[in-house]
């Protein structure tokens, strides 16, 4: 099945200032990757995503980047705030339609 | 987005009870429905696929006869933990899904299972 790997697991960054999340995945027919934040004892929340025919995609403070060649996509977050301090997890979809969870980044944003 | 509630929310019970958590799509006829478990501070993992009418999809190393799903309706499965040990304790989280060009899955509120 599919294998994502996600880094880093922890991340803290000053308020203002950028974070970046990297995933790779190991199903090259996997075609729908979405970002998500959950915070704790709440369910995952999809903050954005991005299918396979498009390299890159921007929602306000958050970009997602794709490279299918190298099989692996980027989370961007700009301007962070303390309210984006949380835990996000990146996906694949195969073509089987599930959905497989990178393991996680813990980010804190310090005021 | 579409609306997915659990039932329960939580629930503790004695090692050796089974315990049916319901996932229901409220708004949206959702095709597939997948179940997550989630132990703390780990990613969510993929359990089962659970197709409307259909058995099951187990995940690699999921006992099937340990978690019984059971999908009658596009709107409703449930996930039955048989004989729950200590080390089923764990958020259970189900997703429903539509298919087709509309990739998203809506997440229910998920279950936190203590298993005494």
């Amino acid at each position: 099945g599919e294998n994502v790997e996600q880094h880093p697991s922890t991340l803290s960054v000053q308020e203002g200032d950028s974070a970046v999340i990297k995933c790779t995945y190991s199903d090259s027919a996997s075609n729908y990757f979405p970002w998500y934040k959950q915070e704790l004892g709440k369910r995952p929340q999809l903050i954005i995503d991005i299918r396979s025919n498009v390299g890159e995609k921007k929602d306000q403070r958050i970009a997602v980047t794709l490279n299918k060649t190298a099989k692996h996509f980027s989370l961007h977050i700009t301007e962070t705030q303390p309210e984006d301090s949380a835990v996000y997890f990146c996906a694949a979809q195969n073509t089987g339609n599930q959905f497989y969870f990178g393991t996680g980044t813990s980010l804190t944003v310090i005021p | 987005g579409a609306v997915v509630s659990q039932h329960p929310s939580r629930v503790i019970c004695k090692s050796g009870t089974s315990v049916k958590i319901e996932c229901r799509s409220l708004d949206f006829q959702a095709t597939t429905m997948f179940w997550y478990r989630q132990f703390p501070k780990q990613s969510l993992m993929l359990m089962a696929t659970s197709n409307e009418g259909s058995k099951a999809t187990y995940e690699q190393g999921v006992e099937k006869d340990k978690f019984l799903i059971n999908h009658a309706s596009l709107t409703l499965s449930t996930l039955t933990v048989t004989s729950a040990h200590p080390e089923d304790s764990s958020f259970y989280i189900c997703s429903a899904y539509g298919g087709g060009s509309y990739n998203e899955q809506f997440f229910g509120p998920g279950t936190r299972l203590t298993v005494l």
